[in-house]
């Protein structure tokens, strides 16, 4: 069973470049959120997609993009990666409508340089 | 002042020893309590999950909410070195659709020595 699957695991951008990252839950669950992790901030939600065909912002949009391509995955995109943007992401997902019990994927490790 | 606060650590205890991890919050509406944890490299996993005030246990862990206090705690008992992790502690409303924003704390670091 694999949960939340985040891709790539890994990656180095310079400043202005373009990237997605991708998600994808196999739980049938109905939200899906992206969160940043960074030292001393805690986890900050970025945009959450309450069900398929919706997007909202969160607590840090700036700077990203979403795409809830269908009930199964969630991207985010970064237009023009900032040095502010490096980050560890994770995506997330939830069964119902209230999301306390969050089941996150294993993260992406973003460094803009 | 943020609205959920957590002690860094890290903590270091040694093996079989009683862990109290504490968190407190200043914004009365929330009534879910939640604790994650989450090894090095990895995603948080969902550990506890309490409604309101009281106490929850399941096997080694003990959650513990007071409302009255803004304050909650996760005891682990017979601690191991496989317990050695970050744990955060989050919270919410409870609103229905993602309005329910979800708050966590910083994380604990703990490391279980033998």
């Amino acid at each position: 069973n694999a949960g939340v699957t985040q891709t790539p695991k890994f990656q180095v951008l310079k400043t202005g470049q373009s990237m997605t990252l991708q998600c994808a839950q196999d739980m049938n669950h109905n939200s899906m959120y992206w969160y940043r992790q960074d030292p001393g901030m805690g986890l900050r939600l970025i945009y959450y997609s309450a069900s398929e065909g919706t997007t909202d912002k969160g607590e840090v949009p700036n700077g990203y993009n979403v795409s809830r391509l269908n009930k199964r995955e969630f991207s985010l995109r970064l237009e023009s990666a900032a040095p502010s943007q490096t980050s560890v992401y994770f995506c997330a997902s939830s069964e119902g409508a209230t999301n306390e019990k969050l089941f996150f994927g294993s993260g992406t490790q973003l460094s803009v340089l | 002042q943020k609205e959920v606060e957590q002690d860094p650590g890290p903590l270091s205890v040694p093996e079989g020893a009683i862990v109290s991890l504490n968190c407190t919050y200043s914004n009365s509406a929330f009534q879910y309590f939640m604790w994650y944890r989450q090894y090095s490299r990895k995603g948080p996993e969902l550990l506890m999950y309490t409604y309101s005030s009281g106490n929850k246990e399941d096997g080694r862990f003990t959650a513990q909410v007071d409302k009255s206090s803004k304050y909650i705690s996760l005891f682990i008992r017979d601690s191991q070195p496989s317990d050695s992790a970050t744990y955060l502690c989050a919270m919410s409303g409870g609103l229905t659709g993602g309005g329910n924003k979800l708050t966590f704390g910083t994380g604990t670091q703990l490391k279980v020595e033998l």
